[in-house]
C-alpha cells in the first residue's frame, strides 16, 4: 500500500485557473506537508499542517491555500494559477514527534500554460 | 537553500566510493537527512542523524557530521548505477512542526 499519495500525477492547466492537488496518508501521522519543487531542482517548504496549527512559509503567496478534511488528507488549492506556479508539488507526513521522519508523496507535476 | 548548501555535480566510477557533503547555517538543528530523487520520482528518505552524533553507518552508507564545523557528508561505498540520484541533505529544527529546509542537491552520476 502506498503511503502517502498524490493526485493527480501531472495537471495541466492555463493561466488564471482554480485547481487542486489532492494527498492522502495511511500513515496514522499527525503532521503533513506541502513542497515546492522548481525547475533547478531546489525544494522549498510551503506549510506544515497538524491539528493544532498551520505553518504557512512568509514566501507563499496567498493564491495557495491548504484544506485538510481530516487528518489523513491535505489537499492544496491554488486560486488564479500564474506561470511561475509550474513547479513540481510534494506532499508529506511525519509522526511529529521523536525523529519526526517525513515521508513524501510522488509528486505532482503542475504545467501553467 | 541559503541555509542548506551542496555541491552540485558529483561524478564517481562503478564500485569507487562516493562522497556528497553538505554545510548548514543553523546550529540550532535537531536532526539533519539525506533524501534520494531518482529521476521523475518523489524524494526517498536514505537515513538521518540526530546533532549529538558524530557518525551512523547503515550498510553502504556512512553519514559524519562535524557539528563545530556545521558540516555533514554521506559516503556511498562500492558505488552502483543504481545510485545515479540526486541527493538532498535536510535539516529540521525542534519545534511543534518540523518543516525541513534542504540543501539545492547534489547530482550523482556513476560511470560504468
Amino acid at each position: 500500500d502506498t503511503a502517502v499519495s498524490q493526485t493527480p500525477k501531472y495537471l495541466v492547466t492555463q493561466m488564471g485557473n482554480d485547481k487542486s492537488i489532492k494527498c492522502e496518508q495511511n500513515l496514522g501521522h499527525d503532521t503533513m506537508y506541502w513542497y515546492k519543487q522548481d525547475s533547478k531542482k531546489f525544494l522549498k517548504i510551503m506549510f506544515s499542517y497538524n491539528n493544532k496549527e498551520l505553518i504557512i512559509n512568509e514566501t507563499v503567496p496567498n493564491r495557495f491555500s491548504p484544506k485538510s478534511p481530516d487528518k489523513a488528507h491535505l489537499n492544496l488549492h491554488i486560486n488564479s494559477l500564474e506561470l511561475g506556479d509550474s513547479a513540481v508539488y510534494f506532499c508529506a507526513s511525519s509522526q511529529g514527534s521523536g525523529t519526526d521522519t517525513q515521508y513524501f508523496g510522488p509528486g505532482t507535476r503542475l504545467t501553467v500554460l | 537553500g541559503e541555509d542548506v548548501e551542496q555541491s552540485l555535480f558529483l561524478s564517481v566510477r562503478e564500485g569507487d566510493s562516493s562522497v556528497i557533503n553538505c554545510t548548514y547555517t543553523d546550529s540550532s538543528s535537531t536532526y539533519l537527512y539525506w533524501y534520494k530523487q531518482e529521476p521523475g520520482a518523489g524524494l526517498q528518505l536514505l537515513t538521518y542523524i540526530f546533532s549529538n552524533m558524530d557518525m551512523k553507518q547503515d550498510q553502504r552508507l556512512t553519514v559524519l557530521l562535524n557539528k563545530k564545523d556545521k558540516h555533514l557528508s554521506l559516503r556511498i561505498a562500492d558505488t552502483q548505477t543504481g545510485d545515479s540520484a540526486i541527493y538532498f541533505c535536510a535539516e529540521s529544527m525542534e519545534g511543534s512542526a518540523r518543516q525541513l529546509t534542504f540543501g539545492s542537491g547534489t547530482q550523482l552520476t556513476v560511470l560504468p
